[in-house]
């Protein structure tokens, strides 16, 4: 069983729709949590971290489920510019180590 | 702010051989991570180097290694290619005591045949 498992996708959405993307992780000792984004044929760029208490940025909503290791990306009112392959990172504790799952790869269209 | 930079952006080798890839980090960070991101997959860990030491390494063999150097730059060696190594090469910098926040380079595109 992989680390993070993601949903591969595509997720194909109209402009202005709202998507959620899911995430599971499978060791209870993770710390940290992450949303990267990776545009075609380029470098991961962090998105938001994801706290307990859930956080928002913009459009963007991030949850974190510890019972249920369980991490979720909701985006409201989709972009053209939003399509692009959406990375769930977890870290361990006292660890650098980024463990990232395939992506979910998200096509918005007009 | 320099940003994380990689060179080259592609490479092609044959099986057998050896590659030398380059990193040169973010200014102002001191540790330096590397990844492999096969076609379709998320990236995979290979190792982390901090004050020029591995600090850290995922499941991949010996014939992967590294070094940094003193200003931070680093370099990832793979000897005896195999076909399976064929896949983007990523170098991430950060600032050690920074809540583990990496910052991606673009990235090697190194092809195996």
């Amino acid at each position: 069983r992989k680390e993070v498992e993601q949903d591969p996708g595509p997720f194909n959405v109209p402009e202005g729709a709202t998507v959620a993307f899911n995430c599971t992780y499978s060791n209870s000792a993770s710390q940290s949590f992450f949303w990267y984004r990776q545009d075609c044929r380029k470098e991961p760029k962090l998105l938001m971290s994801v706290y307990s208490s859930g956080n928002e940025d913009g459009r963007f909503t991030a949850q974190l489920n510890r019972a249920s290791q369980y991490i979720s990306l909701l985006i409201r009112d989709s972009k053209l510019s939003d399509s692009a392959t959406y990375l769930c990172v977890v870290t361990y504790y006292n660890t650098d180590k980024l463990i990232f799952g395939t992506g979910t790869r998200l096509q918005v269209f007009p | 702010e320099t940003g994380v930079t990689q060179s080259p952006t592609h490479l092609i080798k044959t099986r057998g051989q050896q590659v030398t890839l380059r990193c040169s980090s973010q200014s102002g960070h001191n540790t330096v991570s590397w990844y492999q991101q096969a076609l379709g997959q998320g990236p995979q860990f290979i190792f982390q180097y901090y004050r020029e030491e591995e600090n850290g390494r995922g499941n991949f063999p010996p014939r992967f290694s590294g070094l940094q150097f003193p200003n931070y730059s680093s370099e990832l060696n793979v000897n005896a290619l195999e076909l399976d190594d064929s896949a983007l090469y990523l170098c991430a910098s950060s600032s050690r005591g920074t809540y583990n926040e990496q910052f991606f380079g673009p990235g090697t595109r190194l092809t195996v045949l």
